[in-house]
């Protein structure tokens, strides 16, 4: 009864740092994606994918790269921190037909940049 | 470009008052999805309801009711006699149906806080 777990939960980072959020999901989805959270802004798109070996960009993708090299995992990967890139991090994933099914989101990764 | 508006920055109310949150979308689909979420303070995000845009029935679900009205691509979500468990910052999204997948736009949400 896992659906979407997110690892970490919370991080602080120094500038210029490297680190991988993890998205592991146990529903057999097709589809996954990183969305991230700032104040009045709502969620944004920062990558997704729409099955295992595949990623496309979305709205915010700068400063992010991501890979899906097993069906049930998506990471996102910060390559060199920024302050900027403070935020709330959430997975989501659902399958291949939104027909009859719902998107589910991870409880959200809290990522501090300092 | 799709594009969801929350008007509403912030709500203020005392319990056991009706609100209504409104949410104005824009698309070029003629096919698509329209999601409510609420985000409460602990920070996860509970869907609520989605609607298919060929379906303009408006719905109740104990005392929420959401009205979908395409004509004026609006699809607003009424709490009826609100409880202080309500607050919480509330999400309307959308996606598109067309490509190959469904890639969510979302409102900047609207912060309700309910007094008692």
């Amino acid at each position: 009864n896992a659906g979407v777990t997110q690892t970490p939960k919370f991080r602080v980072l120094k500038t210029g740092q490297s680190m991988t959020l993890l998205c592991a999901q146990d529903m057999n989805h097709e589809y996954m994606y990183w969305y991230r959270q700032d104040p009045g802004m709502g969620l944004r798109l920062i990558h997704y994918s729409v099955g295992e070996g595949t990623t496309a960009k979305g709205e915010v993708p700068d400063g992010y790269n991501v890979s899906r090299l097993k069906k049930q995992n998506f990471l996102l990967g910060l390559e060199s921190a920024a302050p900027s890139q403070t935020s709330v991090y959430f997975c989501a994933s659902h399958r291949q037909s939104l027909s009859g099914n719902t998107i589910y989101f991870g409880e959200g990764s809290w990522l501090t940049v300092v | 470009a799709q594009k969801v508006t929350q008007a509403q920055t912030e709500i203020s109310v005392v319990e056991k008052e009706d609100v209504t949150l409104d949410c104005v979308y824009e698309t070029r689909d003629t096919t698509y999805y329209l999601f409510w979420y609420k985000q409460p303070p602990s920070g996860e995000l509970v869907f609520l309801i989605r609607r298919n845009s060929f379906d303009e029935q408006n719905e109740i679900s104990g005392r929420y009711s959401w009205n979908f009205q395409k004509s004026t691509s609006s699809f607003n979500f009424t709490i009826t006699a609100s409880q202080v468990v309500d607050s919480a910052v509330y999400f309307c999204a959308l996606s598109e149906l067309g490509g190959s997948n469904y890639k969510l736009t979302f409102g900047k949400g609207t912060l309700l806080t309910v007094n008692p």
